[in-house]
């Protein structure tokens, strides 16, 4: 069973929208992390959140991007005024618990058209 | 950034024979992870490593932790249909949490 489940699979977004990707954990986490893997490319690290915080982030991760934990439960990132060079599979993952080693979610296919 | 160079890109292997592929870094690592990704899915973990020097297998799969931490190999033995996918190796390079990936290995198996 996976450590997450992302919402929603696949989202279509016109360019300039803004777009918002959930992570729901199936038990208590503290550590997330949000990677992006565009077509035929390598999987590559945009952020980690540790307890409700921001710990690391790439040059990827520019001010377009954010992460919140509204609920307390799900994980969500955004990406407030989307660009064709978004489109991408984006995926959430954290270490299942006692472990350090990161899970990763089915992803959620991005396409900016 | 780090970056992970990971060979060969592809490989296309008769059902049966057995695999190789390799990661190395410029730069030592403190943790080696081996992924699988199927089509439109998100990559699987395989093997962790966490030591220089560790070998460990995970059924047909073997892997290990080079002994200057700047590599890490990965072989499946008597390769079956179900192995195609592509193959990353992924490390953390400092005390964060981030992982660097490497490029990826797609293995097609013919039967």
């Amino acid at each position: 069973e996976p450590e997450v489940t992302q919402t929603p699979s696949h989202q279509v977004t016109q360019m300039g929208q803004e777009v918002i990707l959930r992570c729901v954990p199936i038990s208590n986490h503290l550590y997330f992390y949000w990677y992006r893997q565009i077509l035929g490319q390598k999987v590559e690290f945009l952020v980690s959140f540790y307890n409700n915080e921001i710990s690391e982030k790439s040059e990827i991760f520019d001010d377009q991007f954010s992460v919140e934990r509204p609920d307390g439960s799900n994980f969500t990132l955004k990406i407030r005024s989307t660009k064709l060079e978004d489109s991408a599979m984006y995926f959430c993952a954290t270490p299942r618990l006692g472990a350090s080693e990161a899970f990763f979610g089915q992803g959620t296919r991005l396409t900016v058209v | 950034g780090q970056q992970l160079n990971q060979s060969p890109q592809s490989m296309f292997i008769q059902e049966g024979e057995d695999v190789s592929m390799n990661c190395t870094s410029s730069s030592i690592f403190n943790t080696w992870l081996w992924y699988k990704q199927d089509p439109g899915e998100g990559p699987v973990l395989l093997i962790a490593l966490y030591k220089a020097g560790e070998l460990t297998s995970n059924g047909r799969l073997t892997a290990q932790f080079g002994i200057t931490r700047k590599d890490s190999f990965l072989n499946i033995s008597a390769s079956i249909p179900s192995d195609v996918g592509i193959y990353f190796c992924a490390g953390h390079w400092n005390a964060g949490n981030m992982l660097t990936f490497g490029g990826g290995t797609r293995l097609m198996v013919k039967p």
